[in-house]
């Protein structure tokens, strides 16, 4: 079946612009992660959603960082006024729901490369 | 909330001997530890994982160690090829809390020289 997909995989866009970043996860997948990768580094926790539990939005960076997830399926990451410090790689993965209490293994997409000039 | 760190950030090795690579968490509640492994380009892929319940698990040349107590992880490989050359992120979570988010360590480059 089909992966994790991302749209769009690059993106570069002016200082000071919105951008939406797009996430279709795994079809029955319950939980959907956002992790930002700069340059080198490591997966840096954004965003956490759990069926119809509210969002874990503690590692959005400020403000200008929101993610929805409409249905339970579709996700966007939206980031308002898009400053430099803001390129990296924008990952998104999917999981299955917990079974017993026991973790699942979470699938990630090919990411969206974000270049912000 | 859960913090994971990770050691060596760099790991260089000759073909064929082993390599370790360390994890601890903070939260003790967390009872799903996986490993992935990231090439040059490529998105992380699970490797492989361990549940609370268990102290070790291997998969060939792959093996994980739990110690609950200490709240540390690690991951074996031996017997290292040169395509195990790549980026090694452990992760610990609690999938039952009311945040199940999976947090990762920095990350651990293994070189395997030929």
């Amino acid at each position: 079946g089909a992966g994790v997909s991302q749209s769009p995989s690059n993106k570069v866009t002016e200082k000071g612009k919105d951008v939406e970043l797009r996430c279709d996860p795994i079809s029955g997948h319950t939980a959907l992660y956002w992790y930002r990768q700069s340059l080198g580094q490591g997966l840096e926790f954004l965003i956490y959603f759990q069926g119809n539990s509210a969002p874990d939005k503690s590692g959005l960076p400020s403000d200008r960082f929101s993610a929805e997830r409409t249905g339970g399926s579709v996700s966007t990451l939206t980031i308002q006024r898009t400053q430099q410090e803001d390129s990296a790689v924008y990952l998104c993965a999917s999981s299955q729901n917990p079974v017993q209490g026991e973790g699942t293994e979470a699938f990630f997409g090919q990411g969206t490369r974000l270049t912000v000039v | 909330g859960e913090n994971v760190e990770q050691h060596p950030s760099t790991l260089s090795v000759q073909e064929g001997d082993s390599a370790v690579i360390k994890c601890t968490y903070s939260d003790s509640a967390s009872n799903y530890f996986p490993w992935y492994k990231q090439e040059l380009g490529k998105r992380p892929q699970l490797i492989i994982d361990i549940r609370s319940n268990v102290g070790e698990k291997k998969d060939q040349r792959i093996a994980v160690t739990l110690n609950k107590t200490a709240k540390h992880f690690s991951l074996h490989i031996t017997e290292t090829q040169p395509e195990d050359s790549a980026v090694y992120f452990c992760a610990a979570s609690n999938p039952s809390s009311n945040t199940g988010k999976l947090i990762f360590g920095q990350g651990t480059t293994l070189q395997v020289k030929p």
